[in-house]
């Protein structure tokens, strides 16, 4: 199973709404990311994930709120957001973070509308 | 982390090949060179990777030269099915940052 599964696939929420968003894994991979992605932009890093740690938060709003429950799970919980956060969230995963090969495999994404 | 930059776009026709060279100048002994492809409202998906000289698998090669500032991704004989973003990105060994560049928007044409 080469597969990252990504919920829901669309979510539309109010600014005062707090929503998570899910990942899941089952590759055994010790990795796990968020990113975000804009129209006709490239992925942003927000989080980064090894061994269930939280190892890079690249300056991201407390509005955003990682949690890796175990090794196959990433949720991405979101409170009071802007309509500016309205982007594709995709999660990947690897084997390892901070190695030269690093294929990362990448869910589908959550097209996230913030009104 | 080493900064790419790559060409905004290229068109191509359907059964040629197609280089798209990447510009690394920073790169640094450690990191590894590596490309994906993007279609719209999908997650990116690896190509491929490589550190130096040419690296190939069944969908790409991967040319480097000796200096290391530069790199090509070849697709051979692309289809329609090929038109996508195509991203390179300099992977630090030791860091856990993913930069992805700007990437070049490849439009295949019958």
């Amino acid at each position: 199973d080469t597969e990252v599964t990504q919920t829901p696939k669309h979510l539309v929420m109010g600014m005062t709404n707090k929503k998570s968003l899910k990942c899941e894994q089952h590759m055994g991979h010790r990795a796990m990311y968020w990113y975000k992605q804009k129209a006709k932009k490239p992925p942003e890093l927000m989080f980064v994930y090894s061994y269930e740690k939280l190892s890079i938060n690249e300056s991201v709003p407390s509005r955003f709120s990682p949690e890796c429950p175990n090794s196959s799970l990433l949720n991405l919980h979101l409170h009071a957001l802007q309509p500016e956060d309205s982007a594709l969230y995709l999660c990947a995963s690897s084997q390892l973070a901070g190695v030269g090969y690093n294929e990362q495999f990448f869910g589908p994404g959550t097209r996230l509308t913030v009104l | 982390l080493a900064k790419t930059t790559q060409p905004i776009s290229m068109d191509s026709y359907e059964g040629q090949e197609v280089n798209i060279t990447c510009s690394h100048n920073n790169i640094a002994t450690n990191d590894y060179i590596t490309w994906y492809q993007q279609f719209p409202s999908q997650g990116p998906r690896f190509i491929i990777q490589g550190y130096k000289t040419k690296v190939t698998n069944e969908v790409a090669s991967l040319f480097i030269p000796a200096d290391r500032k530069s790199s090509t991704l070849s697709l051979p004989r692309v289809s329609l099915s090929d038109t996508a973003v195509y991203y390179c990105l300099v992977v630090n060994t030791g860091g856990f940052k993913t930069i992805f560049g700007a990437g070049t928007r490849l439009f295949v044409k019958a």
